[in-house]
């Protein structure tokens, strides 16, 4: 079936370092591919997504791009404030659900927390 | 423009109390709506999810029932509550057809 992984957490930085949070799937067919933020006590946001291989997702500084030779599909910014402070889900969409709508599969999720 | 909301914001239960969660959706029509749980530093996992009115199907097999009465709201019930029932539950909706789903705020659920 289809599963995403991604790195384990907390991830710790300082402010205005370099941020990757590595992102993997196994999926059948081509899924597209989410990446979603939850502030502490929120529910979550989508940051930005791409839907075929080679596709950059942007927004907000954060970057993406759909590589599916490695199937990977891994978030980066290239100085984090620490207002970035926040879980970050990887998700993919593939399997149509009888009846309609799309099944979100996601990661577990990477802790972010950005200090002065 | 489209929003989700959820309440109550928090809820604290003992075992063996009923349950009633509701979201609803403003600024469209006929979403596809969707119910999670996301349990304490684990992923979120699709409990229900809804094509229109009346239409409920279920990811997994549980404690919980949801329901459709209206085209946006979409409602998460339980006769009586377990403790492994605790945690955060999102409603989500997207278009139909569509593949991003949008989620609403949440609610905590501790069941004591």
């Amino acid at each position: 079936g289809n599963s995403v992984t991604q790195m384990e957490g907390p991830v710790t930085l300082s402010e205005e370092a370099f941020l990757t949070i590595n992102c993997t799937y196994t999926a059948t067919g081509y899924p597209s591919l989410f990446w979603y933020v939850q502030y502490p006590g929120e529910g979550l946001q989508l940051l930005l997504k791409a839907t075929k291989a080679d596709d950059k997702g942007s927004n907000k500084g954060f970057e993406a791009t759909y590589r599916k030779e490695t199937t990977s599909f891994h978030l980066e910014k290239g100085s984090v404030q620490v207002s970035d402070s926040a879980v970050y889900f990887c998700a993919l969409s593939d399997r149509r659900l009888t009846g309609g709508g799309n099944k979100l599969t996601f990661g577990t999720g990477t802790q972010l927390k950005v200090e002065l | 423009s489209q929003t989700i909301h959820q309440w109550p914001a928090t809820l604290v239960q003992p075992v063996g109390s009923p349950l009633s969660l509701e979201c609803t959706v403003e600024g469209t029509s006929n979403p596809n709506l969707y119910w999670y749980r996301q349990a304490a530093g684990r992923g979120l996992q699709l409990l229900f999810y809804s094509v229109g009115i009346g239409q409920i199907s279920s990811e997994v097999p549980q404690n919980l029932s949801a329901s459709r009465p209206q085209d946006r709201q979409f409602i998460l019930s339980s006769k009586k509550l377990l403790l492994s029932d605790s945690g955060f539950y999102l409603c989500a909706w997207a278009g139909s057809n569509q593949e991003t789903q949008y989620f609403g705020p949440g609610t905590r659920l501790l069941v004591l």
